[in-house]
């Protein structure tokens, strides 16, 4: 089974600042099954990146994703005041097929 | 678009069954198609509970396997959960999600990645 691990838990940052989220995977993963949600307090995840480094419909460029291996990143480039929220790695493999990081909250 | 909306009793009795319904509206419901079950937890985080295809081909996740049973009704646009022997710490917000597929030479694979997402459902297990 493949462990995700998110760090930090938590980042605390201001807005217009640039924000660096990793997501490390326990053992070498494809490029193509790494993806990162965005939770905002009382809402369902969001999809924001796919296969490492894809925006999502409607995702604004400020968000990119990156990696490869066990190490993957997304950065949010200019913080705006609904980008803090908590986010989530996920990876798509054999068993089980979804599996996810424990999440990093980025707060102001 | 797709939408997705959770159903089902709020509070179940330990040892119990959990049973919710996802009802989905716009979009496609037919091949290329996987809906799945997505539970989370203060204690445990974003947990995959299970998916089936439009077929009906089920997956679950090893952890829950032996409990749970995913179903689709194709005619209502309904697909359900059902959780057995529940304990407190099946007590979560349940969430329904859409996988889409990318289909090539008339075989589709799943994309791997959920969207949308249901708004969820907060079930407690207490008696």
């Amino acid at each position: 089974e493949i462990v995700l691990t998110q760090s930090p838990g938590t980042l605390s940052l201001s807005p217009g600042q640039r924000a660096t989220l990793s997501c490390r995977a326990s053992q070498s993963v494809s490029r193509t099954s790494l993806a990162w949600y965005q939770q905002r307090p009382g809402q369902a995840p969001r999809i924001l990146i796919n296969g490492t480094s894809m925006r999502a419909t409607g995702i604004p460029d400020r968000f990119s994703g990156s990696g490869s291996g066990t190490d993957f990143t997304l950065t949010i480039s200019r913080l705006e005041p609904e980008d803090f929220a908590v986010y989530y790695c996920q990876h798509f493999g054999d068993s089980p097929r979804f599996t996810f990081g424990q999440g990093t909250k980025l707060e102001i | 678009q797709v939408q997705l909306q959770e159903s089902g009793p709020r509070l179940v009795k330990p040892s119990g069954t959990l049973s919710l319904t996802c009802t989905v509206s716009g979009g496609s419901f037919g091949p290329n198609n996987w809906w799945s079950w997505v539970r989370q937890s203060p204690g445990k985080g974003l947990e995959w509970i299970g998916e089936i295809y439009h077929s009906g081909s089920t997956t679950y996740n090893p952890s829950l396997k032996s409990r749970v049973v995913i179903s689709v009704d194709k005619f209502k646009r309904q697909f359900s959960l059902r959780l057995s022997s529940v304990t407190a710490a099946d007590t979560a917000t349940y969430y329904c999600a859409h996988v889409g597929g990318s289909c090539s030479g008339g075989r589709c694979n799943s994309v791997g990645w959920f969207g949308p997402w249901g708004q969820g459902i907060r079930v407690i297990v207490s008696s």
